[in-house]
């Protein structure tokens, strides 16, 4: 079957623009969690949605960084007045379940987000 | 936090040679996950161990788990050059949320 998918794959942006960045996951998987990830590092956790809800959005680095997921499927993950250290790989990946279980995460490609 | 540290952060390794990884963190986990990523993009689950197991196999890959000493390692065997990529842990807490990585090492299997 289909894995997780994100889109677009790169987006270049300038300094203080918006942007939207989208993740379809694996069909039935009611948990979907965001990370970014910075060249060299491991993968930051953003984000923790439970079908529509966030579980756990203590990640989010400020107050520009907002996600949603109002159908408990597709989710997307906004940044307003993106600055150059926004700059990062954001990757996004669905689970079966978030809690307790089985918890192996399905990672999608990727979105490379470059702000000039 | 419960931060997964992976050693060495980089491995370099003839083709056919073991590899070994390790990870360590800091607080009680539910689980720990090993991740392989290519060119920086797109994670690939490689084998999840739970608190109570102790050592797991799966084809090349053999992950052992010491809670006691809150370390991980993992093994691969006969190396092969596509092998080559980043390696990571990643731990799951108790109430099965919070999900934290390593910085990773990075695998060179030299042909």
């Amino acid at each position: 079957g289909a894995g997780v998918s994100q889109t677009p794959s790169n987006k270049v942006t300038e300094k203080g623009k918006y942007v939207e960045l989208r993740c379809d996951p694996i069909s039935g998987h009611t948990a979907l969690y965001w990370y970014r990830q910075s060249l060299g590092q491991g993968p930051e956790f953003l984000i923790y949605f439970q079908g529509t809800g966030a579980a756990d959005d203590s990640g989010l680095p400020n107050d520009r960084f907002f996600a949603v997921r109002p159908e408990g499927s597709v989710s997307t993950l906004k940044i307003q007045r993106t600055e150059r250290g926004d700059s990062a790989v954001y990757l996004c990946a669905s689970s079966l379940e978030g809690t307790s279980g089985y918890n192996e995460q399905f990672f999608g490609p990727g979105t490379r987000l470059t702000v000039l | 936090s419960q931060q997964g540290e992976e050693d060495p952060q980089a491995l370099s390794i003839q083709e056919g040679e073991n590899a070994t990884m390790n990870c360590s963190y800091k607080t009680s986990i539910n689980n720990l996950q090993w991740y392989r990523q290519n060119s920086g993009r797109g994670l690939v689950h490689l084998i999840l161990i739970r608190s109570n197991e102790r050592e797991k196999h799966s084809g090349r890959l053999r992950v052992t788990l010491d809670t006691s000493k809150k370390s991980s390692s993992l093994l691969i065997t006969a190396s092969r050059a596509a092998d080559t990529a980043s390696y990571f842990c990643a731990t799951m807490d108790n109430y099965g949320q919070n999900f934290v990585f390593g910085p990773g090492t990075r695998l060179s299997v030299l042909p």
